[in-house]
Formats: structure tokens, C-alpha cells, sequence
């Protein structure tokens, strides 16, 4: 799905600080953070209607997220742990996209922590 | 509470067989529920969905899901695998409306491997 760009691609870390950027080119009003665990499913994170927040999941206030505009998303993370190692998905939808089934996902960050 | 379990987390079938993978949901009334196919290193895709009407559902490669509210599942089937449909499968139903928007709930995933 190239609509839905993610980069950095792949990531490994210390302890330090990075960020992760998605953008969309959908057109879409919402858009999310999924974090998906080895041989886990993803779980939402975050979700940006308009560019406000609307859910945070009880997420590490290590991870702050970030909607600049209704097509960019990024995802500021400080001194990570090394269960944070896993992959961040970006995702986007219109609104209310339950009966068309218009979530897309990108192609994912991989962080990995030293 | 709303909950999604795929009883199977991996699943063997040689290319041409049949298939089916299991979805078992838990909610209150009758949700939106979908399959997503992820390949490696690759986002979800959307295989199909479904809500109301005709319980059996058509998707995309073939695929076709049945839902049955008296047993609260959604099986997805195939008639005949080929080697490409190796992947990730999960069932997914949304947890969420309204102003907090859609939360999609997934099951734990099944594994599939197609044997040539």
C-alpha cells in the first residue's frame, strides 16, 4: 500500500530518542497508531480524528504522538524500553468506515531495542 | 466484554486442498467483523466483512466467510489454497463507536502455511 508511507522502515535503538512519521495520501480524516508485538496481534495505541486526539490507550507516556495535519501522523518515543521493541503500524479511515471497511494500514516501523 | 479467539494458531493444508479458519467472537449483539490477511513484512489487508445480511460474505482471492450469530463465529473458507496464500489470517470485530470512534479488537492470529 504505497498511499500510507511510514518511515523509518526499520529502527534500532539504545536509549535513545527518535521519531516515527506516517503520511497518508487517502484523504482520510482518522488516523492511527497500531503497535503489533512478535506473534501478537496489533493493538491501537492512538487514534486522531481532524487532528485531535480521540483515544489513547493507557500508552507508556514515552510514546507522545503528534498530528501536524489530517495526513500526517508521527510518533515521538524517548528512552525506550526493550518492550517497546515490536512494529508500529500506521493506519487511516474515513470517520465512520465500519460498513465500507476503508482502514488501510502502512507497511509498518520496525524498532527494535538494544 | 468484547473478545475475539482463534482457536488455531497454525494451520497446514496443501496446495489445492480446502481450508477453513476458525473465529469465535464475544459481544453483546451482533458486531462488524472482518478478516485481514498480513503477509510478511506487510501491513493488514482486508480480506472482507461483514454486518448484516446474507451471512455468507465473498472477499477478495476466493476467500468467503460465514457468519453464524446461534454459534457466535465467523469462519473463513477457501475451496482450494495455492501457495501464496501462506500469510497471517485475523479475525477482528470493532470493540468501539460512536464518538470515540472505531477500535478494532483482533484475535491472536492464525499462521498458515500452504505445502507445495
Amino acid at each position: 500500500n504505497t498511499k500510507i508511507t511510514q518511515s523509518p522502515r526499520y529502527l534500532i535503538l539504545g536509549r535513545a530518542n527518535k521519531s516515527l512519521e506516517c503520511e497518508q495520501h487517502l484523504g482520510h480524516n482518522a488516523m492511527y497508531w497500531y503497535k503489533q508485538s512478535a506473534e501478537k496481534p496489533p493493538e491501537l495505541m492512538f487514534l486522531y480524528n481532524l487532528k485531535q486526539l480521540i483515544r489513547n490507550e493507557t500508552v507508556p507516556s514515552r510514546f507522545i504522538p503528534e498530528c501536524p495535519d489530517s495526513s500526517k501522523l508521527l510518533l515521538h518515543i524517548s528512552a525506550v524500553d526493550p518492550e517497546d521493541s515490536a512494529v508500529y503500524f500506521c493506519a487511516s479511515s474515513p470517520w465512520d468506515w465500519a460498513n465500507t471497511g476503508q482502514l488501510y494500514f502502512g507497511e509498518g516501523s520496525k524498532l527494535t531495542v538494544l | 466484554a468484547q473478545s475475539v479467539t482463534q482457536p488455531d494458531a497454525r494451520v497446514t493444508v496443501s496446495e489445492g486442498a480446502s481450508l477453513q479458519l476458525r473465529c469465535k467472537y464475544s459481544y453483546s449483539a451482533t458486531p462488524y467483523l472482518f478478516w485481514y490477511v498480513q503477509y510478511p513484512r506487510q501491513g493488514l489487508q482486508l480480506l472482507l466483512k461483514y454486518y448484516s445480511g446474507d451471512p455468507v460474505v465473498q472477499g477478495v482471492n476466493g476467500f468467503e466467510a460465514e457468519f453464524s450469530k446461534s454459534n457466535s463465529s465467523f469462519h473463513l473458507r477457501k475451496a482450494s489454497v495455492h501457495w501464496s496464500d501462506s500469510a497471517v489470517y485475523f479475525c477482528a470485530l470493532i470493540g468501539g463507536y460512536g464518538g470515540s470512534g472505531n477500535k478494532l479488537i483482533f484475535g491472536t492470529g492464525t499462521l498458515l502455511s500452504v505445502k507445495p
